[in-house]
């Protein structure tokens, strides 16, 4: 039963570009949510998708977007990318809406230069 | 906006139970207390979740007081695998996970 993929693992990036990460959740999850982990802290909240609708946005500028699709897999969208940008990205899926069971990947670990 | 106080860091021997604590003095009637941790390089893993009742499942059993302002996550015989950060979390509802910096648990041999 495969878990939550993430794609790609690793990612280097130059500052000003963008970036899109990928998220397969667990099959039959509906919920999927974005982390960011800064080295050293734990992880923030970024935004969170049921049934293809936002249901919550973390406090991160508009240079982050997402979107769900019908397969329930998502995309997170980094634009203008900033040094400070580099972090772990973390996907989340779950049955529903609510923080029950979230099944976390690996992350994605993306470095700005 | 984390919630929850926990110890920066603690040791455990392996084999023993490993008890880690968690303060929540201002939790609401209808905040749960969650437990993940997240074990180096990887996502972070649930653990368990709990309202008022002690709870147990396969991993780790999670004791709360009467009053809901603090709880124990207990690991009852601790691996080194069990090394990792460990966090507690209070949340309601839909709310999204709030992470704070968590306990480092370190098992020794």
């Amino acid at each position: 039963d495969a878990g939550v993929t993430q794609s790609p693992t690793h990612l280097i990036k130059t500052r000003g570009q963008h970036v899109t990460l990928r998220c397969s959740p667990i099959s039959g999850h509906k919920s999927v949510s974005w982390y960011q982990q800064v080295l050293g802290q734990g992880p923030q909240f970024i935004f969170q998708y049921y049934e293809k609708e936002e249901r919550g946005r973390g406090n991160f500028p508009d240079r982050f977007s997402a979107r769900q699709f019908p397969n329930y897999s998502s995309e997170l969208n980094v634009n203008a990318l900033l040094l400070g940008d580099s972090a772990l990205y973390l996907c989340a899926s779950s049955l529903a809406d609510r923080p029950y069971g979230y099944t976390f990947g690996s992350g994605t670990r993306l470095t700005v230069v | 906006d984390a919630k929850t106080t926990q110890p920066t860091s603690m040791d455990c021997a392996e084999g023993r139970a490993a008890n880690l604590p968690c303060n929540h003095s201002t939790i609401s009637g209808n905040e749960y207390v969650y437990w993940y941790r997240q074990i180096h390089s990887q996502g972070p893993q649930y653990i368990i979740h709990g309202l008022k009742n002690n709870e147990t499942n396969e991993m780790a059993s999670l004791i709360i007081t009467e009053d809901r302002k603090s709880s124990t996550l207990i690991l009852p015989h601790a691996t080194l695998r069990d090394t990792a950060v460990y966090y507690c979390i209070v949340i309601q509802g839909a709310q999204k996970l709030v992470f704070g910096q968590g306990t480092r648990l370190t098992i020794n041999p």
